[in-house]
Formats: structure tokens, C-alpha cells, sequence
């Protein structure tokens, strides 16, 4: 059974700060890895998705890689703003469904 | 384009009483999903759907059923609610690998 784990659960960053999150998975035989921001009371947004075959993917400040032979993915925000405050989720993709880290809650302070 | 809605936004029940959650995508995707998100569980399949007329188990199925008459829509019913059944859900779809997710549905179960 996969298994989907972030570390740090919270984050508080000065702003204008670049930083890391990070997930780790157990089995590395993942289709993709799927980053998600969800703010309070709101849904999920899908930020980068990563495919098996792919290294890394990139959306403006945004970038993720993926190294499943070591089971981890990062997301690099750089130069963090105050609307970067939000909960960071990554899900790995099996055949047909995610399976969920418990989030990373970042919070960027002006 | 509406993407993935999701009816209600809230709901309160009585322990016992049922209901049916609708969500609806209008983006042609062949696959749908109902989530729960519960404080400190993160989100956890309850089933899934690859197509119109089927449906399969996730993680947490019990006390769920649903349905696919039509490929736009996926329903979630709770037959007689149970307090465990607080929660919030989210409805999502997906063509290849990515996830598109609802608004979600809080719902309250006293």
C-alpha cells in the first residue's frame, strides 16, 4: 500500500524567501506525482503534475522534482509572497487513484 | 466551463436520516472520484468511477454507495448517517493522470 508522507507539517518563512517541501513516498511505482495548494475552506488546486518518465516540471516561481528510485519529490517556491500562505499537498498517482500526504502548511509573513 | 461542482456547499443531518451528494463535470472526463478530508487524516478515497455505469471501492467505502448513470455526473449517498461521517468531501475528475477537484461539501452529521 502506498504510503505518502510531508514533512515539515508547518512552515513559516520570512517573505521573499526561496524554500523546499517535501514528500516522500513507498512505492516507487507511481504514474505521476501531483503537487496541490488548497487555502482554508477551499478546494484543491492543481500546481504540477510530474509523470513517471520526467524529472521535473516548472510554472513560474513554482518547481517540483521527482526522483522515484530514492521515493522523494520536492517543491521549490522561489522569492515566496504573502499569497504563497496556504496548505501544500502531494499525491502519488496509482493505477487510478492518488493517495495523499497529510500536507504542508506554509505560512509566508510580510 | 464550470469545471467540477459539487451540491451542496452544506449540509446538516440528524444521526440516521440520508442524503446524496451530487457532483457534476461538464470537461468529458471518463474518470470521477469522492474523497473525504478529516483533521489530521488528510484525504482518503471513498470510491471511484472509470467510466459511465461503474463504480469501484476505495480506501474507506463503508457507509457510502454511489452511482454513474451519466458520464457527467457522480453521486455519493449516505444511506443512514453516522457522526463518523462528518466530514468534508470532495468530488474530482480526471482524463490521463491529473486530478481536477471540487469546491467540496461540509457536512455535519449530529
Amino acid at each position: 500500500k502506498q504510503e505518502v508522507t510531508q514533512i515539515p507539517a508547518a512552515l513559516s518563512v520570512p517573505e521573499g524567501e526561496n524554500l523546499v517541501l517535501n514528500c516522500s513516498f513507498t512505492d516507487s511505482a507511481i504514474y505521476n506525482l501531483q503537487w496541490f495548494r488548497q487555502d482554508p475552506g477551499k478546494g484543491l488546486t492543481s500546481l504540477l503534475l510530474i509523470q513517471s518518465s520526467q524529472r521535473e516540471q516548472t510554472s513560474g516561481r513554482l518547481n517540483a522534482s521527482l526522483d522515484k528510485s530514492s521515493g522523494r519529490s520536492t517543491l521549490y517556491i522561489a522569492a515566496s509572497q504573502p499569497g504563497d500562505s496556504a496548505t501544500y499537498l502531494c499525491a502519488g498517482a496509482g493505477s487510478y487513484q492518488l493517495t495523499f500526504g497529510k500536507g504542508t502548511k506554509l505560512s509566508v509573513i510580510p | 466551463n464550470a469545471g467540477v461542482t459539487q451540491t451542496p456547499k452544506f449540509r446538516v443531518l440528524k444521526t440516521g436520516q440520508s442524503m446524496t451528494l451530487l457532483c457534476a463535470q461538464d470537461m468529458n472526463h471518463e474518470y470521477m472520484y469522492w474523497y473525504r478530508q478529516d483533521p489530521g487524516m488528510g484525504l482518503r478515497l471513498i470510491h471511484y468511477s472509470v467510466g459511465e455505469g461503474t463504480t469501484a471501492k476505495g480506501e474507506v467505502p463503508d457507509g457510502y454507495n454511489v452511482s454513474r448513470l451519466k458520464k457527467q455526473n457522480f453521486l455519493l449517498g449516505l444511506e443512514s448517517a453516522a457522526p463518523s461521517q462528518t466530514s468534508v468531501y470532495f468530488c474530482a475528475s480526471s482524463y490521463g493522470r491529473a486530478q481536477y477537484f471540487g469546491p467540496g461539501t461540509r457536512l455535519t452529521v449530529l
